[in-house]
């Protein structure tokens, strides 16, 4: 069964700094899909970044980026020049490669983000 | 423009009585899910769909039911509600493309169950 871990239940930085947020997982699949979501204040989930297993790059959108290190079951989220409204909970996910399956969630991180 | 929407965004309902949650979309995805949020657990999969006229079983399907008429619409169904299934409903559609479907999410649903 899929698993997925996110360590760090909150993490406080200051604006235009990076911030980095871990997250490991367990499948027994050789494919699979992790993804990281953003959850604002209001609710609303918002996709950020995907990386497939089978990709040894790193996947980059924006200034976010991911740090993926297979050997380990980690892909980690790096936010690079925060700003205040980078202030979210951030949620790791994954699933393998099975049609149409949901997708297998972490806890989060609660990001906050000071002047 | 939103693509997923959800309606209604707030009910409150009591124990025993049926509640209808509906999710619209104009991604124009085949594959449609329902999650909800709770504290503690995350989100979690109750069910969801390839196409029009198909469910299948999520996770934590029992007490739900799901109904997919058509392929912008799919809707959660409590038949007998009970406190426990209070929670944040999340609805979310992807494209078709086996593991690396990409799901997107409407704004949710909060529902409590007296």
């Amino acid at each position: 069964a899929q698993k997925v871990t996110q360590t760090q239940t909150s993490i406080s930085v200051v604006e235009k700094t990076t911030v980095t947020m871990d997250c490991v997982y367990e499948t027994r699949d050789s494919s699979y899909f992790l993804f990281w979501y953003k959850q604002t204040a209001s609710g609303e989930i918002v996709f950020l970044i995907r990386q497939d297993s089978y990709k040894k790059e790193n996947a980059t959108v924006g200034h976010y980026s991911l740090n993926f290190q297979k050997p380990k079951s980690s892909i980690g989220l790096i936010i690079t020049a925060t700003q205040i409204e980078d202030s979210a909970v951030y949620f790791c996910a994954m699933r393998e490669d099975n049609y149409a399956q949901g997708l297998t969630f972490g806890l989060g991180t609660r990001v906050s983000v000071f002047p | 423009e939103a693509a997923v929407t959800q309606s209604p965004r707030n009910k409150v309902a009591v124990t025993g009585g049926k509640v209808t949650l509906s999710c619209n979309q104009t991604n124009n995805h085949n594959n449609m899910y329902w999650y909800r949020q709770d504290t503690g657990h995350g989100l979690r999969l109750i069910h969801y769909s390839y196409g029009a006229g198909s469910t299948e079983k999520g996770d934590i399907p029992d007490g739900y039911k799901a109904s997919r008429p058509s392929q912008e619409n799919f809707s959660l169904i409590l038949e007998l509600a009970t406190p426990s299934q209070t929670s944040v409903y999340f609805c979310a559609s992807g494209e078709a493309w086996g593991g690396r479907d990409t799901q997107y999410f409407g704004p949710g649903t909060r529902l409590l169950v007296l």
